[in-house]
């Protein structure tokens, strides 16, 4: 079973500012991998698979990089509406398909 | 868009069953997988299997096999998800959530809202 990775934990971030979420797996997944933005009590959103495809009508601020083993979600400028839970998800190997614990974006 | 209804929340006691439907908002034709997972509280998610609209083919995360069991009655564009043996540590929101349309992308682009399931003596 692939183990995801994310780093931090914790990112604090004021609006505005640039966000870099890591998301490491613990071998090569090529480019199979997804982010996932959830709020408090809600389900996940899609935002980006393929490692860099954006998901439909989501903006421009949302990018995601890399390939292997290490990955990156960018947030050009944090909105209000951007501070959640980020989640990134494998499915090059499966079964399973594996998320990492999650990096929680809160304001600074 | 179209959205997935999940049905609604369940207390069950250890060593019962939980059965959990999703059904599309609108009818489609189109075929899909559909597959379940869950967050406990506070933890990341844990996918459980996946399943075929098209044609009921099943693939099951080892860990779940033998416990669970998803089937999909086309009649009414319904899938199911049924949980057997319960124990507390199942205590978790379940979630179905629709593979992307693109070919070799497994991603999740429409989750249903998330069912409540807990498990308690």
């Amino acid at each position: 079973e692939i183990v995801m990775t994310q780093s931090p934990a914790t990112l604090s971030v004021s609006p505005g500012e640039r966000a870099t979420l890591s998301c490491r797996a613990s071998q090569s997944v090529s480019s199979n991998l997804a982010w996932y933005q959830q709020k408090p009590g809600q389900a996940p959103r899609l935002l980006i698979y393929g490692a860099s495809t954006r998901a439909t009508g989501i903006p421009a601020r949302f990018s995601g990089s890399g390939s292997g083993t290490e990955f990156t979600l960018t947030i050009s400028s944090l909105q209000s509406e951007d501070f959640a839970v980020y989640h990134c998800q494998q499915y090059y190997n499966w079964p399973p398909w594996t998320f990492g614990q999650g990096t929680k974006v809160e304001i600074k | 868009q179209v959205q997935l209804v999940q049905s609604g929340a369940e207390v069950k006691k250890p060593g019962a069953s939980v059965k959990v439907s999703c059904k599309p908002s609108v009818y489609t034709s189109i075929s899909y997988g559909i597959n379940w997972l869950r967050q406990a509280p506070g933890q990341g998610f844990e996918w459980m299997g996946w399943i075929s609209t098209h044609n009921g083919d099943t693939n099951y995360a080892q860990k779940f096999q033998g416990r669970v069991t998803m089937t999909t009655d086309t009649s009414t564009n319904t899938v199911y998800m049924e949980l057997r043996s319960l124990r507390t540590d199942d205590t978790a929101v379940y979630y179905c959530a629709k593979d992307v349309p693109d070919p070799g992308h497994d991603a999740f682009d429409i989750w249903g809202q998330g069912t409540m399931v807990i498990v308690s003596s």
